[in-house]
């Protein structure tokens, strides 16, 4: 956890953009993950990128990556209810994922 | 559905009990872990298991003990459990262990109270 670092909380107006922001410390990361978990549940793997790309789209998600201020960042377009959970970043370095402590994000109408 | 299952969902233990939570993987991966989850903090990693050798163990107390019988199957022992063990008990699995194919996909998780 020490190694990944995220803001606590995002609250969000329905249909806007969320952007959840992380910077992690191992320059060695092949890759870096955004995991969702809702309540009650385990996590469910969003998407992930690997270091050598800068941006990833998936739907509405969209994976920034900038390796030289080990920065990620999650962008979510046209945020809906359902988004509402917490959200990890999550780099593997040395044998291991290494996870933030989470993102919780509160979509309001 | 993550092809991860995890098996109870939910277990109420006293301190002298003993119970084993069970994690499966219809994935056809190698490599199985087991994670705490506690409110307020990060994920710790708590066991690794590569090709049914363990792999990773980091200082966890005795008593939680893993099994893992075959590449499938994932077991956590519970025995002379504290209050503070409460927790989400996450199992996960990736198709290898420590390359580039490490991706972990979770199951739901046991969550886990101890009176």
């Amino acid at each position: 956890g020490e190694d990944v670092e995220q803001s606590l909380f995002l609250s969000v107006r329905e249909g806007d953009s969320s952007v959840i922001n992380c910077t992690y410390t191992d320059s060695s990361s092949t890759y870096l993950y955004w995991y969702k978990q809702e309540p009650g549940a385990g996590l469910q793997l969003l998407t992930y990128i690997f270091s050598n790309m800068d941006m990833k789209q998936d739907q509405r998600l969209t994976v920034l990556l900038n390796k030289k201020d080990k920065h990620l960042s999650l962008r979510i377009a046209d945020t809906q209810t359902g988004d509402s959970a917490i959200y990890f970043c999550a780099e593997n370095g040395d044998y291991k994922l290494s996870f933030g402590a989470g993102t919780t994000v509160t979509v309001r109408a | 559905e993550t092809g991860v299952t995890q098996t109870p969902r939910h277990l109420v233990m006293g301190m002298t009990n003993k119970k084993s939570l069970k994690c499966e993987q219809h994935l056809g991966h190698n490599a199985m872990y087991w994670y705490k989850q506690s409110a307020k903090k990060p994920l710790e990693l708590m066991f690794v298991y590569s090709l049914e050798e363990r792999v990773e163990n980091n200082s966890v107390p005795s008593r939680f003990s893993p099994e893992c019988p075959n590449s499938s199957h994932l077991f956590l022992h519970l025995h002379t459990l504290q209050p503070e063990d409460s927790a989400l008990y996450l199992c996960a699995s990736s198709q290898d262990w420590g390359g580039a194919t490490d991706t972990q996909y979770f199951g739901p998780g046991t969550r886990l109270t101890v009176l």
